[in-house]
């Protein structure tokens, strides 16, 4: 699976977008992008993933840059609920193994 | 819908007792999977189960065995627990699009 980097922490006011991104220059094309998050001590919750094209769903929205290279989660009205820590990961679509990065923290200010 | 559960939410246990985590999953998934997070750390994978009565080894899979008792249930069990065997245990169940669903945990602390 290729590997991802993602900035460390993030801060977000309370109602704004946050846009979270993710480097992945080493993606293969049958590689997919996920993106999960971990609120404090609860496990990880599933969020969005996408191939190529942009995705969207109740939660997020999913931008892929047109070269794979990387990507953007942006959580259109951010709050304080929120607060976590937000994985990006890269792999094939079958694999079983699912290896979490160290993440970006995401703190969303009021 | 449950989604995945996990029992107990809590243990202690001392050093050498043994003990099963019990996970169950009401989605009808094939695939289940059981992680270990340390403090500050990310996810490592134990052990999974591609479908019913099919298990294979995760990146940090010693000291621990697991059984797939059938499609709903995936448990692990700790036959003589250690103090680095401290964490938070994380089933999850894989779903139709290859997402992953997790359940709330299991605290465990050896001492």
């Amino acid at each position: 699976d290729a590997k991802t980097t993602q900035p460390t922490s993030m801060d977000c006011a309370e109602g704004r977008a946050a846009n979270l991104p993710c480097n992945h220059s080493t993606i293969s094309g049958n590689e997919y992008v996920y993106w999960y998050r971990q609120i404090h001590s609860q496990g990880p919750q599933y969020i969005i993933h996408g191939l190529k094209n942009n995705e969207t769903n109740e939660m997020a929205s999913l931008i892929i840059t047109e070269d794979r290279k990387s990507s953007t989660l942006i959580l259109p009205h951010a709050t304080l609920r929120d607060t976590a820590v937000y994985y990006c990961i890269v792999r094939v679509s079958y694999g079983n193994k699912l290896v979490f990065g160290a993440g970006t923290i995401l703190r969303v200010k009021s | 819908n449950a989604g995945v559960t996990q029992t107990p939410k809590f243990q202690v246990l001392k050093t050498g007792q043994s003990m099963t985590l019990q996970c169950a999953q009401d989605m009808n998934h094939n695939s289940m999977y059981w992680y270990r997070q340390d403090p500050g750390m990310g996810l490592r994978l134990i052990y999974y189960s591609a479908s019913e009565g099919t298990t294979d080894k995760g990146e940090v899979p010693n000291g621990y065995n697991v059984s797939r008792l059938n499609k709903r249930e995936f448990s692990l069990r700790l036959e003589s627990a250690a103090p680095s065997q401290t964490s938070v245990y994380f089933c999850a169940s894989l779903g139709r699009t290859y997402e992953q669903y997790f359940g709330p945990g299991t605290r465990l602390t050896v001492t």
